[in-house]
């Protein structure tokens, strides 16, 4: 059965380095996700991106978030300066449907550690 | 502002017997709702969507309903198996095609 992929599944970073999560969404699904879940908290929308551009972002995702699909099959969130605030599971998820309602196939997330 | 809740107290059952988990959103009309599990550690899988026109949806053991009048959707297992042990996250679209807005889930463990 097809499904989402990420990499690393941990990264531990020092503050005000660079990370760079990467995903490998389900082939022939067209929207792609980063939502993210701080440790015991509710899962939260970053930024979806469609026909290579960011269709809707959340106040998360500020000038230090930024993704790209750089090669047609990775879907990749760069975190420029990372901040202490920022460690949680980032999850990536894809969807086919280009109605409402489509579900969303998840990863198993990226933990990101910043000391 | 758009708020999502879930029972927040763990649920506790025994083997056989039917879980029912609540979701109960304020302050918005979604047009849909969707079910997932999470099991620690890993990433939210789906189960069950159901739209705002419909008031009932099933799936194997499953079973969803949706009153948009009550803004409740209450989530059902029946026959529940300590396999069925997990939290379960509950969230609503927010008026476009592609945001959702995340409960904090319901922790279930199903005893044998």
């Amino acid at each position: 059965e097809p499904e989402v992929t990420q990499t690393p599944s941990h990264q531990v970073t020092q503050m005000g380095q660079e990370v760079i999560l990467r995903c490998v969404p389900i082939s022939n699904h067209l929207y792609f996700y980063w939502y993210r879940q701080i440790l015991g908290q509710k899962v939260e929308f970053l930024v979806s991106f469609y026909n290579n551009e960011i269709s809707e972002k959340s106040e998360i995702f500020d000038d230090q978030f930024s993704v790209e699909r750089p090669d047609g099959s990775n879907f990749t969130l760069k975190i420029r300066s990372t901040k202490l605030e920022d460690s949680a599971m980032y999850f990536c998820a894809s969807s086919k449907l280009q109605g409402r309602g489509g579900e969303l196939f998840f990863g198993e997330g990226s933990r990101l550690t910043v000391l | 502002s758009q708020k999502i809740e879930q029972n927040s107290e763990a649920l506790n059952i025994q083997e056989g017997k039917t879980a029912t988990l609540t979701c109960n959103y304020t302050n918005y009309s979604p047009a849909y709702l969707q079910w997932y599990r999470q099991d620690p550690g890993r990433g939210p899988v789906f189960l069950l969507l159901i739209r705002e026109n419909e008031k009932e949806k099933r799936k194997e053991r499953l079973k969803v309903t949706f009153d948009t009048t009550l803004k409740q959707s209450l989530f059902h297992i029946t026959a529940s198996q300590p396999a069925d042990s997990a939290t379960y996250l509950c969230a609503l679209d927010a008026g476009n095609n592609r945001k959702l807005i995340w409960g904090l889930g319901t922790s279930l463990a199903v005893n044998p």
